[in-house]
């Protein structure tokens, strides 16, 4: 079946250091996004990135959909990068997105 | 910009009552799609509309139904609620099944 896969689950991090987060997805896809839930529970979009990278200030992310793999690079992490990092995926097949289960990520100050 | 909006942000209920949470999507925004999110859970698809008709439907249980108006907002409309209906609800608007937009969310709590 379908499947969309995030690794590590858990991530704790010293404020300062960087980290990779990765998606797999099980199919081709149509698009992808990757998403900060904070700890109020907002979906905070990151990236739509269904192929190619992208930057914005300390995040990047890449896309190899032809490997069916996403990665998000987050540098110099803050204690306000705390939260749940989710990917999201749009198969060729459908309109909704499948979620990956999350990183939740810890900064520690 | 303009952002989805949803109403009501909390909400609280009783077993069996019924819940009706509304989304506003982002102007000229033409998909409208609803997904609920359990505790310690990822997100999942319940319902989707692209212009104003049923687009897509995923795991929405039968005492869930949803529309969406002439104006473009939605409507998910909840009945006889049960203990595990207690979630985060997402709206979510996007233009064809491009970039995909998530409003603040509604946390319904049922007791």
């Amino acid at each position: 079946g379908i499947q969309v896969e995030q690794s590590p689950p858990d991530l704790i991090l010293q404020e300062g250091a960087n980290s990779t987060l990765r998606c797999n997805f099980s199919d081709s896809v149509n698009n992808l996004q990757w998403f900060h839930q904070n700890p109020w529970g907002q979906l905070i979009n990151l990236f739509y990135i269904p192929s190619g990278t992208k930057q914005n200030g300390r995040l990047s992310a890449t896309t190899v959909a032809t490997e069916r793999y996403s990665l998000l690079y987050i540098s110099s992490s803050q204690t306000t990068d705390s939260g749940v990092y989710f990917c999201a995926v749009n198969f060729d097949y459908g309109q909704n997105f499948v979620f990956g289960p999350g990183t939740r990520l810890s900064v520690l100050p | 910009a303009a952002g989805v909006i949803q109403s009501p942000r909390h909400l609280i209920k009783e077993k069996r009552e019924t819940a009706t949470l509304k989304c506003y999507p982002i102007p000229r925004h033409d998909t409208v799609y609803w997904y609920q999110q359990g505790p310690g859970q990822d997100p999942q698809f319940l319902i989707s509309f692209y212009e104003k008709m049923q687009s897509d439907k995923g795991s929405i249980p039968d005492r869930f139904s949803a529309q969406q108006f002439s104006d473009y907002h939605s409507e998910l409309n909840m009945s006889s609620l049960e203990l595990g209906d207690s979630a985060l609800y997402f709206c979510a608007s996007s233009l064809a099944s491009f970039e995909q937009f998530f409003g603040p969310g509604t946390r319904l709590t049922v007791l």
